[in-house]
């Protein structure tokens, strides 16, 4: 069984703090990985993509990824209480083109 | 607007019955997808189809059907067989040269009366 497994929440940080959310998979062909945001009753909606080796950053965000280690990382800079959310991981599967392996979700609370 | 609709935003399924989830894109993006959410969980796929008049069965399609006979459409049918329907059920679309990014629709979701 091809797993993403994200680190246990629920996480909670200050305004203003960075957070760190975390995610691991256990299938090496896997080539790209996806960070999305999904507010409570709502639908998920993409923050960042991943596939090269190193990080990524776009505005408060930054996205790593270390193939060797098979390790995703997401950080959040100067988290605001908007950031409170649920944080889905997502990795493609090797050898099964458009599947995408979700981990169970990081719930993140930002508090003033 | 371009985007991905799903309707009805809630639906109710009597025991017995079989119900239809609706799915529409106009992204022109040829793979749409099926995931099922349960309260604390992350998305389990259903099924999805990469292209007009084909699909595959996901990790969880047993209870499910679907078709597709255009592109811009996918629905999902809870059939009777699926004993524990109750879910917020996704659809998602990608094209082909995206490096498999999924968009994702607002959901549906079902409860059983």
């Amino acid at each position: 069984q091809k797993e993403v497994e994200q680190n246990s929440g629920p996480l909670s940080v200050p305004e203003g703090a960075i957070a760190s959310l975390n995610c691991t998979y256990s299938d090496r062909g896997s080539q790209s990985f996806f960070w999305y945001r999904q507010y409570s009753g709502k639908s998920p909606e993409l923050i960042m993509f991943i596939y090269s080796n190193g990080d990524k950053e776009d505005g408060r965000f930054t996205a790593q990824l270390n193939k060797a280690s098979q390790y995703v990382s997401l950080l959040i800079r100067d988290s605001q209480p908007s950031d409170s959310a649920t944080y889905l991981c997502a990795g493609t599967g090797g050898t099964s083109y458009g599947k995408l392996t979700f981990g169970q979700g990081t719930i993140l609370t930002v508090h003033p | 607007d371009g985007g991905i609709t799903q309707s009805p935003k809630y639906l109710f399924r009597k025991e017995g019955q079989n119900v239809t989830l609706s799915c529409e894109q106009n992204l022109n993006h040829d793979a749409m997808y099926w995931y099922r959410q349960d309260p604390g969980q992350g998305l389990r796929l259903i099924y999805y189809s990469q292209i007009v008049n084909d699909f595959q069965k996901g990790d969880i399609a047993e209870g499910y059907s679907v078709s597709r006979e255009k592109k811009e459409s996918f629905p999902l049918t809870v059939t009777s067989a699926q004993k524990n329907p109750t879910a917020f059920y996704l659809c998602a679309s990608s094209a082909r040269d995206s490096k498999e990014t999924q968009y994702f629709g607002p959901g549906t979701r079902l409860l059983v009366l």
